[in-house]
């Protein structure tokens, strides 16, 4: 069973980068993709990007300005960068694992809560 | 992008009854790419569909899901106490992968 555990700072002031890592277990990153979905409180579910198994990042164009999607292998981690943020990037965040061949998600972390404010 | 719609954003039903959720796509979905999940208040979702009807493995066969082209619906047969959450249609026929609002069922 794999396991994900998101981990990072829970509050960020405006204008300031949120950071988060997702630490991997019982899987190696380096065999699959791994994506970042968030959810504001109360509202739906956004894809953010994705990292592939050899490293390479795609993102949603809604945030391609903003966000960076990296990996240690060495600590089999994953991890997102999202800069400039504002209240609206107020929200839980999800990491995942990206079903090889496709972009649907079979195992998902508990999520990390981050709340953007001074 | 491809922008899902799941109306209406919440249902009411009784356990035992039959559940019809709808997924409406604002355009054609590639090979049926559309999954379902199931979020539970403070949970993360859960993976109940993928591939538009392929359920996954050791979802319970009250879910089925279905559809073609921009309409898809998941169907549970008869609801069980826990299946009352909210349900998110995704697709992932093309980026960036986008998910449905959610349709939540309350008793």
């Amino acid at each position: 069973q794999v396991h994900l555990q998101e981990s990072g700072p829970g509050l960020v002031k405006p204008s300031e980068t949120l950071s988060l890592d997702c630490t991997v277990s019982d899987v190696s990153i380096s065999s699959f993709y791994w994506s970042w979905i968030r959810q504001p409180p109360g509202k739906g579910l956004e894809w953010m990007g994705y990292i592939s198994d050899g490293g390479n990042s795609k993102y949603n164009p809604s945030l391609e300005s903003r966000v960076t999607i990296s990996r240690d292998t060495s600590k089999n981690q994953v991890s997102l960068k999202l800069n400039s943020v504002t209240s609206a990037d107020t929200a839980m965040y999800f990491c995942a694992r990206v079903v090889k061949g496709y972009s649907f998600f079979d195992f998902w972390g508990q999520g990390a809560l981050v709340t953007v404010s001074s | 992008e491809i922008v899902l719609t799941q109306s209406p954003g919440t249902m009411s039903f009784s356990p035992g009854d039959r559940a019809t959720l709808s997924c409406r796509a604002s355009q054609t979905v590639r090979t049926n790419y559309v999954a379902w999940y199931q979020q539970k208040p403070g949970q993360a979702p859960r993976l109940l569909i993928y591939e538009a009807s392929i359920r996954r493995t050791g979802i319970p066969d009250r879910f089925s899901g279905s559809g073609s082209g921009t309409d898809f619906t998941l169907t549970i047969s008869r609801l069980e106490p826990e299946d009352f959450a909210v349900y998110y249609c995704q697709q992932y026929g093309r980026s960036p992968e986008t998910f449905g609002q959610g349709t939540k069922l309350e008793l």
